[in-house]
């Protein structure tokens, strides 16, 4: 089976600072990855997703994350943080679609 | 447009009653999922299906049914037997197609026991 562990429950961090939310997850297979982000009581949406290819992967916000299978971990990183970044945000991995395993979520809060 | 919808969005119910959470798709994917989510939690799953007329428990099924009867609803059922049932649910679907592998979710209903 697969597990996900997101390390920091919370991250607070000052407008237009650097963010990394760390992701570790453990898997005996190949397995996709994803971060979500999810806003007070609405759904999960993508943010962004690693398949195959090129490890370093960017969504149309500014965040990007990075694979890295020799460390089991696909860290999400802002260069510089927006107030409307605050959300919670969810590690993923699926076992090629069969079913997807989720962290315990990181919440970010940005602070003006 | 295309999407999951989860209805009611708030829902209460009183002590020992059992209550459904609608869950409908119209995106033509064929696995379907139940998450329950609590502060500090994260996602825990309830249920999954594959395929219609088909479904397994997830890692916290207890307390909880559902059903696939058609390829676009996956209804789930809190029951009695439930014992803390005041949580956040969230429905989910996804394709397995080559490049559309990631999870699609609802906007959620939260149910609220008194």
């Amino acid at each position: 089976a697969q597990s996900v562990t997101q390390l920091d429950s919370q991250v607070p961090v000052f407008e237009e600072a650097p963010v990394e939310l760390r992701c570790n997850y453990s898997s005996s297979v190949s397995v996709y990855l994803f971060w979500y982000v999810q806003y007070p009581n609405q759904g999960l949406q993508l943010l962004l997703k690693y398949l195959s290819g090129s490890t370093l992967v960017e969504s149309i916000n500014g965040f990007e994350a990075e694979f890295n299978k020799s460390q089991t971990s696909f860290h999400l990183r802002k260069p510089s943080v927006h107030i409307s970044d605050t959300a919670e945000y969810f590690c993923a991995v699926s076992d090629y679609g069969n079913q997807f395993y989720f962290g315990t979520g990181t919440s970010l809060t940005v602070i003006p | 447009d295309g999407g999951i919808t989860q209805s009611p969005k708030y829902l209460f119910r009183k002590e020992g009653q059992n209550v459904t959470l609608s869950c409908e798709q119209n995106l033509n994917h064929d696995a379907m999922y139940w998450y329950r989510q609590d502060p500090g939690q994260g996602l825990r799953l309830i249920y999954y299906s594959q395929i219609v007329n088909d479904f397994q428990k997830g890692d916290i099924a207890e307390g909880y049914s559902v059903s696939r009867e058609k390829k676009e609803s996956f209804p789930l059922t809190v029951t009695s037997a439930q014992k803390n049932p005041t949580a956040f649910y969230l429905c989910a679907s996804s394709s397995r197609t080559a490049m559309n592998t990631e999870a699609f979710f609802g906007q959620g209903t939260r149910l609220t026991v008194v």
